[in-house]
């Protein structure tokens, strides 16, 4: 069955702070993954996209990771903003033209 | 703003009515395709079109059906309605199709629908 396990389920930390969120997957085929920005109440904001053979893919202060032999990739957020609070969401395109949606990770930044 | 408008807003039916939602894709985008939002499900892929023909299905009811017209602009109607059915609806488009490519999506505001 296609799966995106994201964790943790919701995160809080201080504002100017690094924080990783985690994504695991069981989709076949695979043909790439998202990682989209919630804020509450809006339609998501993608931040990257990456394929099968690509390890990194930076846009700011986020940082995504795919490691395809393991399934899994994660979201760096470096030197946290007020802004970042948001749902961070790790969607899976599978080659057959369907998204398969985790759950996603709820973020808090204090100041 | 993401250039795609969906409408209404906002919409409050009642069980066993009938809606249609609305969404403009952003100019140039021949891809529409419909998610729904639950406080409890996250967001679901419903289906996609692409210059008219659909394209995939995921999630969809049968009680729900969508098209897409020349003009690109999408319609997702949404009939016999549950409580269930209660969630935000987005509509998000992209240049062409999607599956191998890295198509970035663009998303609009959202309906949120309410049945009561």
């Amino acid at each position: 069955k296609n799966q995106v396990e994201q964790s943790p389920q919701s995160l809080i930390i201080l504002e100017g702070k690094n924080c990783t969120l985690q994504c695991n997957y069981t989709v076949s085929p695979f043909s790439n993954l998202r990682w989209y920005k919630q804020d509450t109440g809006r339609g998501p904001v993608s931040l990257t996209i990456m394929t099968f053979s690509e390890n990194t893919k930076s846009n700011g202060r986020y940082t995504a990771t795919l490691d395809a032999d393991t399934k899994q990739s994660s979201l760096h957020i470096t030197a946290s903003q007020l802004s970042d609070s948001a749902s961070y969401i790790c969607v899976v395109s599978a080659g057959t033209g369907k998204l398969i949606f985790g759950q996603g990770t709820t973020l808090q930044v204090k100041p | 703003d993401s250039g795609v408008t969906q409408t209404p807003k906002h919409l409050i039916t009642a069980t066993g009515q009938r809606v249609t939602l609305r969404c403009s894709p952003r100019s140039g985008d021949l891809s529409v395709y419909w998610y729904q939002q639950s406080l409890d499900q996250g967001l679901q892929f419903l289906i996609h079109y692409y210059n008219g023909e659909e394209r995939a299905k995921g999630n969809i009811l049968e009680r729900f059906s969508a098209q897409q017209f020349p003009d690109l602009h999408s319609e997702l109607n949404l009939s016999s309605l549950e409580l269930g059915d209660s969630a935000l609806y987005f509509c998000a488009s992209s240049q062409r199709d999607r599956g191998r490519t890295q198509e970035t999506q663009y998303f609009g505001p959202g309906t949120r629908l309410l049945v009561l």
